[in-house]
């Protein structure tokens, strides 16, 4: 069973780039058929998604903050990263890294696990 | 981006009850669309995906129908540990996104 742990400052000063890291367990990232995602939950409110990285090093973004995101992978320690910058209190959320099956996994386009989620917020 | 709408946002229901749980979609997504649950201070776990497959471990008592852009979640049979808030979230076009949410309350 993959398990997926989320660990980063829980306290990022305005203006700053967030950074967070995922580590998988009990599965490999480079093994293929999934994609790794970070999805955010504002306090309160509904899941947004941010973004994606195949093993490969392929990376989708929100458009939404695009221009802000960077994923990147570390196969060697079986990890991925998100990196958020120029942060205002609008980036305080739960972070949350998921994982996502290909078309070739068993449950295709959908996040089947994820990190517990780690709560940033951004203040000075 | 395609805009997922969920009803009810809140819904209150007792032991027993069939619960039902409506998403529309902005546009046509086919069935790729998929249902979570999610219960306070834990992360969101995938229930159906593609429309009506259950994931692995997940009770018959939950199921989800629908195409194009209306869709339906439904509970059979309330249990006291489905009380959470349940997401809708599409896969048909990037980016990925999700209704704003269904909290399931027991009356």
């Amino acid at each position: 069973q993959v398990q997926l742990q989320e660990s980063g400052p829980g306290l990022v000063k305005p203006s700053q780039t967030l950074s967070l890291t995922c580590t998988v367990s009990a599965g490999s990232i480079s093994s293929g058929n999934y994609y790794w995602s970070w999805i955010r939950q504002h306090p309160g409110k509904g899941l947004e998604w941010i973004g994606y990285i195949y093993y490969s090093g392929s990376t989708y973004y929100n458009p939404s903050l695009k221009s802000r995101v960077t994923i990147s992978v570390d196969t060697s320690k079986n990890q991925f990263s998100l990196k958020l910058s120029s942060v205002t209190a609008a980036d305080t959320a739960v972070y949350y890294c998921a994982r996502e099956g290909d078309p070739a996994a068993m449950a295709p386009h959908a996040f089947d696990s994820w990190g517990q989620g780690t709560m940033v917020s951004v203040s000075s | 981006d395609i805009q997922m709408t969920q009803s009810p946002s809140s819904l209150s229901a007792s032991v027993g009850d069939r619960v039902t749980i409506t998403c529309q979609a902005s546009q046509d997504i086919s069935n790729y669309l998929n249902w979570y649950q999610q219960k306070p201070g834990k992360a969101p776990k995938l229930l159906i995906y593609h429309e009506s497959i259950l994931h692995t471990g997940v009770p018959s008592r939950f199921s989800g129908s629908g195409s194009g852009t209306d869709f339906t979640f439904n509970i059979s049979s309330l249990q006291p540990e489905d009380i959470a808030t349940y997401y809708c979230q599409q896969f048909d076009n990037l980016p990925y996104t999700f209704g704003q949410g269904t909290k399931l309350e027991i009356k």
